[in-house]
């Protein structure tokens, strides 16, 4: 079952903030976050494991609320190499393996 | 480091034609797992390996076979493609273990007609 991701698709003009969530309706272990630009492979941003703390570089930064099942990626003052597929990643809680099950993705375009 | 190689970059087959997705990585990754991309659908396993020698299905197995003979390299095969394996194929590897990141490589974009 993969996990839900929202918004499907943002626009920001360059120096907005958004936010991405990723919602799963099993307990989760990790979440990964990737971002994927058209006709690349994805590029790995950050994990977020169950207990751990906020991560973040530069201006990208991820949560992940335990009691919600939920992580949320957080861009601020957006630049234009922002734009791309972001996609949330997770592991499940007891489910013994290495497997990730992804979202759909959300399509983020920044503009000038 | 070369990291994730795969080969071809493109292909198109004939429907019932048979082919075999090369996969390739230079860092002694133990887990090693192929993906399927469509358009609006995310990624979604098909296979993974834990090491050599062990394999798994994943999320969408039908109509694929895999092995790992060796650390390095998991081929996909396609028994007898189907217009619906029209898709982009990624092969990914990472170090045993969920916290870490995987390594992907840089894609097949396979037609089948």
């Amino acid at each position: 079952q993969q996990p839900v991701q929202s918004p499907q698709a943002v626009i920001l003009r360059e120096g907005e903030d958004a936010v991405i969530n990723c919602s799963s309706s099993k307990a989760l272990y990790s979440v990964h976050w990737y971002r994927q630009k058209h006709g690349e492979a994805p590029v790995f941003l950050m994990i977020l494991l169950k207990g751990g703390e906020q991560k973040g570089h530069d201006k990208i930064s991820a949560s992940f609320n335990e009691k919600k099942q939920q992580s949320s990626l957080y861009l601020t003052a957006s630049q234009l190499s922002y734009s791309g597929t972001y996609f949330c990643g997770v592991t499940y809680s007891g489910a013994g393996s290495y497997q990730l099950t992804f979202g759909k993705g959300t399509k983020l375009s920044v503009i000038p | 480091n070369a990291g994730v190689t795969q080969t071809p970059k493109f292909q198109v087959l004939k429907t019932g034609q048979s082919m075999t997705l090369q996969c390739a990585q230079d860092m002694n990754h133990e887990y090693m797992s192929w993906y399927r991309q469509d358009p609006g659908m995310g990624l979604r396993l098909i296979h993974y390996s834990v090491g050599a020698g062990i394999t798994d299905q994943g999320e969408v197995p039908n109509g694929y076979n895999v092995s790992r003979s060796t650390t390095e390299d998991f081929p996909l095969r396609l028994l007898s493609a189907a217009p619906s394996q029209t898709s982009v194929y990624f092969c990914a590897s990472s170090p045993t273990g969920v916290g870490y990141e995987q390594y992907f490589g840089p894609g097949t974009r396979l037609t089948v007609t």
